[in-house]
């Protein structure tokens, strides 16, 4: 197993532009979940899904979009990227039973 | 307001000599307590789930207790692999969400 998997890794954005953060699992996990992390500030959890064709939001889901039409993928949508969205980007999936998160080894995103 | 704070920001140690690290919460009926470890650069990894006061859990060199406003994460005789930042969050009985604290960062020195 592949766990879960992110891509890229590293990523610069100028003010304004768009781009999809991709997410994968492969352990058949029903819930997903989007998190940034920045200093001094924790995970906070931006979108998440229980299951393929539902998301909600959570925390701090400004500025972003999700989509879940499969059980596996979870992509994360900067509409227009700002500065304020620089910062490291989790997700994560797990079986809803379990409670016990898996994390991807993150994306660090820079806008300038 | 559901918080999670964990204290202290920082932690140096002597290889072997134990501590224990603090996670306080606030959340209006508890579904679970959880406990994750992360390594510079890398996506936190799953440590514990504790479900209600007075459980308490045991890997290696790791307990993580609970109870009705805190956890404790206790170290023994901590090693130089043992430092990371260990985060602490929660999950409420309503709800899907999970609410994670700023970390405690741990250094153990040999």
């Amino acid at each position: 197993n592949a766990g879960v998997t992110q891509t890229p890794k590293f990523q610069v954005l100028k003010t304004g532009q768009s781009m999809t953060l991709q997410c994968a699992q492969d352990m058949n996990h029903e819930y997903m979940s989007w998190y940034r992390q920045d200093p001094g500030m924790g995970l906070r959890l931006i979108h998440y899904s229980v299951g393929a064709g539902i998301t909600d939001q959570g925390e701090v889901p400004n500025g972003y979009n999700v989509s879940r039409s499969t059980t596996e993928d979870f992509p994360l949508r900067l509409l227009s990227a700002a500065p304020s969205q620089t910062s490291v980007y989790f997700c994560a999936s797990m079986r809803s039973s379990s409670y016990e998160q898996y994390f991807g080894p993150g994306t660090r995103l820079t806008v300038t | 307001e559901d918080q999670v704070t964990q204290s202290p920001e920082a932690l140096r140690l002597q290889e072997g000599e134990s501590s224990s690290l603090n996670c306080s919460y606030t959340v209006s009926g508890l579904r679970g307590l959880f406990w994750y470890r992360q390594d510079p650069g890398k996506g936190p990894e799953f440590l514990f789930t504790l479900y209600s006061a007075g459980e308490e859990k045991e890997k290696e060199r790791l307990k993580a207790t609970l109870t009705k406003k805190e956890s404790f994460l206790h170290i023994t005789a901590p090693k130089p692999e043992d430092s990371a930042t260990y985060l602490c969050a929660v999950r409420r009985n309503t709800g899907n969400q999970f609410y994670f604290g700023t970390g405690t960062s741990l250094t153990v020195i040999p």
